[in-house]
């Protein structure tokens, strides 16, 4: 299995609470990205990164901050939760060192509800 | 709207039979990928095309590449229940980029 780690695996919380997802890869894989995904839809990119204090935007507009101190941890911060970011989170690596023939290796994810 | 687009959305065959699912995209791409996903979890990468190539095979996987028509398809032969899932394909972008995901195909497999 991948090993790229997202913790919480679930998570219930209250609008207006501060959360932070985490994303831990033990690859060395220098590109990590998130990935928002609705049940049964498309992945929007809503951040990534080429290595360390390298953090970009995505295609999809997210309230959602990340950075990347490490290599290996890339999280994600919420300042403030809404409904609307109920959603579930996925985290993503690659690597572009070696021929790149193996793909994005993707963690389980976080489901997210803001109640 | 996103790079891929899949068709079917959804697919529902009986085991031991061929399925096959295809992709559009829009722009230029250096190669386009396909993952599995199973209900809940995160994605799985299956195979990658390179945007020279025109066939590629994986096990029960068979990946066609039309970069004329801009399009894609992913065939899994002999279908077990354990395929049930959904299937996304993903391209690249003509510089390399980051990977644009379609909508994605779902497939059921039943026993």
């Amino acid at each position: 299995e991948a090993d790229i780690y997202q913790t919480p695996r679930y998570l219930v919380i209250g609008t207006g609470k501060k959360i932070t997802l985490e994303c831990s890869q033990t690859m060395g894989h220098d590109k990590m990205y998130w990935y928002q995904q609705d049940p049964g839809m498309e992945l929007h990119l809503i951040h990534y990164s080429y290595g360390v204090n390298s953090t970009e935007k995505g295609d999809l507009s997210s309230e959602s901050t990340v950075s990347r101190i490490r290599t290996e941890h890339f999280p994600l911060t919420l300042e403030s939760a809404r409904p609307s970011h109920t959603s579930q989170y996925l985290c993503a690596s690659s690597e572009t060192r070696r021929p790149n023939n193996y793909g994005y290796t993707f963690g389980s994810g976080t489901r997210l509800t803001v109640v | 709207s996103q790079q891929g687009e899949e068709d079917p959305q959804a697919l529902s065959i009986q085991e031991g039979e061929n399925a096959t699912m295809n992709c559009s995209y829009k722009t230029s791409i250096n190669n386009l990928q396909w993952y599995r996903q199973n209900s809940g979890r995160g994605l799985v990468h299956l195979i990658l095309i390179r945007s020279n190539e025109r066939e590629k095979h994986s096990g029960r996987l068979r990946v066609t590449l039309d970069t004329s028509k801009k399009s894609s398809s992913l065939l899994i032969t002999a279908s077990r229940a354990a395929d049930t899932a959904s299937y996304f394909c993903a391209t690249d972008g003509e510089y390399g980029n980051k990977l644009v995901f379609g909508a994605g195909t779902i497939l059921r497999v039943k026993s």
